[in-house]
């Protein structure tokens, strides 16, 4: 069961493009959004989070945009760079009542190319 | 300052056979869990550990077991290995507090042949 759909599976923009990756979930107990960056031989290094309370959040030249109605969410690389060049993945945390303890559940992944 | 540091880096096992990994935390950080990533999906949530005992516990078999010792580090072993479980395990570790950053090291490649 693929609780959280990420999508396009893979990307390729020139340098300076602005990639956009999205996301989907449908269990509206997810309240915590944090992307991570995962380059080949390596694990998973955390990005940025947002919480549903929060519509944009901007950390250097990544941007998450956060729809709650929806149940969307967004990343924009502003100004992407070759070494930008990575596997992208965004997860969900769920409140389930204090029980959730952080079970991060993962999207598919983005494989991104900038190119020179 | 260390982070997630695992070992070992890659393994190889036959089918029906046991395997341990090891996991040892950033400095200050008191929970472990324990994701497998098959090859070109996201990572799955194993279980994890706060306190020496296992808190949540993802949809793996009882072939799936783990540990943490009273110095934060932890073990994931698997028991009667099957082809399915080939994939790269990966260690995170963080704060008690679900919304802290949950910090990976590098993983262990497994291959079962």
């Amino acid at each position: 069961q693929q609780q959280v759909k990420q999508s396009p599976q893979s990307l390729i923009v020139q340098k300076g493009g602005i990639p956009i990756i999205n996301c989907a979930y449908e269990n509206t107990a997810f309240d915590y959004f944090p992307w991570y960056q995962q380059f080949p031989g390596k694990g998973p290094a955390l990005l940025i989070a947002i919480r549903p309370d929060v519509s944009e959040k901007k950390e250097g030249r990544f941007t998450i945009s956060f729809n709650k109605s929806a149940k969307q969410f967004s990343l924009h690389i502003m100004d992407s760079q070759p070494g930008d060049s990575a596997t992208y993945f965004c997860a969900a945390i769920p409140n389930a009542g204090g029980t959730s303890y952080g079970k991060l559940t993962f999207g598919q992944g983005t494989i991104l190319t900038v190119h020179p | 300052d260390a982070g997630v540091t695992q070992s070992p880096t890659h393994l190889i096992k036959t089918r029906g056979q046991q395997v341990t990994l090891r996991c040892s935390p950033k400095s200050g950080h008191d929970t472990v869990s324990w994701y497998q990533q098959a090859l070109g999906q996201g990572p799955q949530f194993i279980f994890q550990y706060y306190e020496e005992e296992e808190r949540q516990r993802g949809n793996f078999p009882d072939r799936f077991s783990g540990h943490q010792f009273p110095n934060y580090s932890s073990e994931l072993n698997v028991n009667a290995l099957l082809l399915g479980d080939s994939a790269l395990y990966l260690c995170a570790s963080s704060l008690k507090d679900r919304r802290k950053p949950q910090h990976f090291g590098d993983g262990t490649r497994l291959s079962i042949l």
